[in-house]
This record gives C-alpha cells, sequence and structure tokens, in this order.
C-alpha cells in the first residue's frame, strides 16, 4: 500500500545552517507530494506541495522536488531561522482507487532552531 | 471564511464515557475526514467522507462513530471512551479527493485525554 518514510527527528540546527529533512515514498500511480507545518499548539499548515514528476515545490525559502526515479520529496531550507522550529510532516496524496484523495502521513520530523 | 473549525480545544473524560467532537467547514468542501496524532506515529486517518451522507472508514476506526448529515459538519463519536485513545485530533476539508490540484485545510485539533 501507499506509504512514506520520513527522516526521525529531532534535528537541532543553528540558525543560518543548512536544512535537510528526507522524505521517501511508496505508491502506486502518480501521487501528490506534500509538506505540511506544525507550529506548537497549532494544526496543520501545507507549506509546499508537487503533484508530478520533476515539480519543484517552493514556499517561505523552503524547496522539495518530486524525484520519481528515487521516490523521493526532501526538503531544503538554506538558511534556517528561529521561527521555523516546527515539526514537518511529509504527506502524500492517492491518485487513484479505493484510497483516491486519502494522505499518507509520515511520523513527522521536530526542527529546533537555536541563536 | 472562519475555515475549518473544531470544538472543544481540550477535554478530559473518564473511561467508558462518550463524547462528540466537533468540526465544520465554511468552504463548501465536499471532502472532510478525521485524523489522531500521536507522538511518533504520524497522523492517522479515523473515518473520512466524500459528501453528505456518504461516510468510510479509514486506518483507525474502531471505537469511532461519524455521520454527515450536512456538507458543513462532520462530528466524531467517541462511543466508549478508553484510555487508547488520549490524543490529539485533527478535522480537515477539501474541495474534492478528484481535484488534481487540491489541497486538505486542517483545523487546530482538538487534545482528549481519557483518564
Amino acid at each position: 500500500g501507499d506509504s512514506v518514510t520520513q527522516m526521525e527527528g529531532p534535528v537541532t540546527l543553528s540558525e543560518e545552517a543548512f536544512l535537510t529533512i528526507n522524505c521517501t515514498y511508496t505508491a502506486t500511480g502518480y501521487p501528490s507530494l506534500f509538506w505540511y507545518v506544525q507550529y506548537p499548539g497549532e494544526g496543520l499548515q501545507l507549506l509546499l506541495k508537487a503533484t508530478k514528476a520533476d515539480d519543484k515545490g517552493s514556499n517561505k525559502g523552503f524547496e522539495a522536488t518530486y524525484r520519481k526515479e528515487t521516490t523521493s520529496f526532501h526538503l531544503e531550507k538554506g538558511s534556517v531561522q528561529v521561527s521555523d522550529s516546527a515539526v514537518y510532516f511529509c504527506a502524500l496524496r492517492a491518485d487513484r482507487g479505493s484510497t483516491l484523495g486519502r494522505l499518507y502521513f509520515g511520523r513527522g520530523t521536530q526542527l529546533t532552531v537555536w541563536p | 471564511n472562519a475555515g475549518v473549525t473544531q470544538t472543544p480545544k481540550f477535554q478530559v473524560l473518564k473511561t467508558g464515557q462518550s463524547m462528540t467532537l466537533q468540526c465544520a467547514q465554511d468552504m463548501n468542501h465536499e471532502y472532510m475526514s478525521w485524523y489522531r496524532q500521536d507522538p511518533g506515529m504520524g497522523l492517522r486517518l479515523i473515518h473520512y467522507s466524500v459528501g453528505a451522507g456518504i461516510t468510510d472508514q479509514g486506518e483507525v476506526p474502531n471505537g469511532y462513530n461519524v455521520s454527515r448529515s450536512t456538507t458543513e459538519d462532520f462530528p466524531l463519536r467517541l462511543l466508549s471512551a478508553a484510555p487508547s485513545q488520549t490524543s490529539v485530533y485533527f478535522c480537515a476539508s477539501s474541495y474534492s479527493p478528484g481535484r488534481y490540484q487540491e489541497t486538505q485545510y486542517f483545523g487546530p485539533g482538538t487534545r482528549l485525554l481519557v483518564l
């Protein structure tokens, strides 16, 4: 079945450091891929998405490229800020069959950025 | 638009009690779903609905009931609360699961503690 494997956390970085959070997926067909962010005490917010192979999603300095050949959707940011401290979830949305539209989440990666 | 709203924000129950978690959206979304979030587990789908009068089970439906009498509301009922249902519950909605570009919007969550 469809699934997402996400880099285990927690990740602790200094401000302005480079961030990578790895995400790989297993799916039939051509799912859409997402990164969601959860700030402390809040619900999930969509950070970025990509709907087909080689698409790059970007938002707030974060980027991720949909790589079908490696079934990956790694999240990157060149220079993190303290305000980026949050939990990040990789997710895929099934695009066919009985699970059409269902989101499958990774376990989440806690990021803490120190000043 | 208020987006997706959830009530209550916090709830403490005793084992065996029943309660209903409320979810409403004002975006005329067809697709609504309930997730639970547990540490190290990511988000897991409990139940979902593709429109008024239509509901289906997700990954972890046991102990929960849902109904969808209107487009706007999708309540989640705990029939007889158990400590294993201690979790954070999120409601989400999107216009339609079939739309290629669609994004799910999440509510702020309900924290439930079952003693």
